[in-house]
């Protein structure tokens, strides 16, 4: 199984900033997932991190609120940008192995002031 | 598209009981369906993945079905421990490297 790790683990953060979330995994792999948990909600897509190429967003979401980059098979990167309280979540990285199981990240925990 | 409910939401036992936890899905053309806990405020950890050519999966006291046609899965829990209070998430895949879509979960709690 992949070991995922997701830097920061949590972070306040004042209105109108930005936050990078950094996602690490131990072996290479083809995809990658971004996904928020809002509070008391259950998780929702973002993006589809690509290698080589631009995310793919789901309905919603748009690259200028959640630039995503995705350098190598082993490492990606969310930002949320000009961030508002709304913002306020868990947001999880995922990666699936041979297209089978998906393993998560611990999450980091946003909360937006 | 696919949507995904979980039934209970909530469901509180003794110390001992089994649990039966419910998920259906309206799209029965999945590719597989996974279970998967959350410990609040944490990441999740995958408990069980059933391949939609399987009827069912097992790993120690969890045992998940899977009836595609009437799209449906039940994770049960047998003899539940203060340490299974956690929310459990089902989730099916459409395809292969394809998105999973979350149920609401049900939240769990054993009593000592």
């Amino acid at each position: 199984s992949a070991v995922i790790s997701q830097k920061p683990s949590r972070d306040i953060c004042q209105r109108g900033t930005s936050l990078t979330i950094q996602c690490q995994v131990d072996s290479q792999v083809t995809m990658m997932f971004w996904y928020r948990q809002q509070p008391g909600q259950s998780l929702t897509l973002i993006a589809t991190a690509n290698q080589g190429s631009e995310a793919t967003y789901e309905s919603g979401f748009v690259i200028d609120k959640f630039p995503i980059s995705r350098p190598n098979l082993t490492f990606s990167t969310l930002t949320v940008s000009n961030m508002s309280p709304e913002d306020s979540s868990i947001y999880l990285c995922s990666v699936a192995q041979g297209g089978d199981t998906q393993y998560f990240g611990p999450g980091t925990r946003l909360t937006v002031l | 598209k696919q949507e995904v409910t979980q039934i209970p939401a909530a469901l509180s036992v003794p110390e001992g009981e089994n649990l039966v936890l419910n998920c259906s899905f309206t799209d029965s053309a999945i590719y597989n369906l996974q279970w998967f806990r959350q410990d609040p405020g944490k990441g999740l950890t995958s408990l069980l993945l059933i391949q939609s050519s399987q009827r069912e999966q097992t790993s120690g006291r969890l045992n998940a079905s899977l009836d595609k046609s009437s799209g449906r899965s039940t994770l049960y829990i047998a003899a539940s421990q203060p340490g299974d209070s956690a929310t459990y998430l089902c989730a099916p895949l459409k395809a292969a490297g394809n998105k999973l879509t979350f149920g609401g979960g049900t939240r769990v709690l054993v009593k000592p």
